[in-house]
């Protein structure tokens, strides 16, 4: 299986500071990763399809790059509402596997 | 609009088993594969496996092949998550998620289900 980690698990920001979350592959899965956001009590809401695409309706403030191993994600400005645990998930090769999550709170 | 709908919450007991269900609508039902998600404290998000609902055909995750099945009811638009011999650490939120089909489709999540919650305990 594909291992995912995710780097950092955690972390405190200001609103309007620029944010990255790594995440990295076990081994090469091209462009097919997605990125996701959870707040409590809430489903997953897709962002980012296939490392940079950025979902409809999706603010532009949220980007993603990368391919092969590596890749980010990053909030160019980050808003109260951005509060959330982001979750990166590769869906190269079955089974399907989640990053551990990034938990993204206001300083 | 485009929803899946998923069933209510499950207390059950050690090696009960237990049937969830999650209704689409605002599309095509047959277009677009369906997975299960499921996510405990312990374990975060970890894939259970797809349906396809025109054929019905299925991959399970090799960590539940065996206790779990899923089916499809194409004149309700349901998808069903069967889980046999629970255990304690089946305790988690269930969620089923909708494939992405734009050009073609690909295992990218685009509608998620609200979640049910299962509590497996005696």
């Amino acid at each position: 299986d594909i291992q995912m980690t995710q780097s950092p698990s955690s972390l405190s920001a200001s609103v309007g500071d620029r944010l990255t979350i790594t995440c990295q592959a076990s081994q090469d899965i091209s462009h097919y990763l997605n990125w996701y956001q959870q707040k409590p009590g809430k489903a997953p809401k897709l962002l980012i399809y296939a490392a940079s695409n950025l979902e409809t309706g999706v603010p532009s403030r949220f980007s993603g790059r990368g391919s092969g191993t590596d890749f980010t994600f990053t909030i160019s400005s980050l808003q109260p509402e951005d509060i959330a645990t982001y979750y990166c998930q590769q869906y190269d090769i079955l089974p399907i596997t989640f990053g551990p999550g990034t938990t993204v709170d206001i300083k | 609009q485009v929803q899946l709908v998923q069933s209510g919450a499950e207390v059950k007991k050690p090696g009960a088993s237990v049937k969830l269900s999650c209704k689409a609508s605002g599309y095509t039902f047959t277009t677009n594969a369906v997975h299960w998600v499921r996510q405990t404290p312990g374990q975060g998000l970890e894939w259970m496996g797809i349906i396809n609902p025109s054929g019905a055909g299925t991959s399970y995750s090799r960590k539940f092949q065996g206790r779990i099945t899923m089916t499809a009811d194409t004149s309700t638009d349901t998808v069903f998550l069967e889980v046999t011999s629970l255990r304690y650490d089946d305790t988690a939120v269930y969620y089923c998620a909708r494939v992405m089909c734009d050009v073609d489709c690909s295992d990218v999540f685009d509608i998620w289900g609200q979640g049910t919650i299962v509590t497996v305990s005696s």
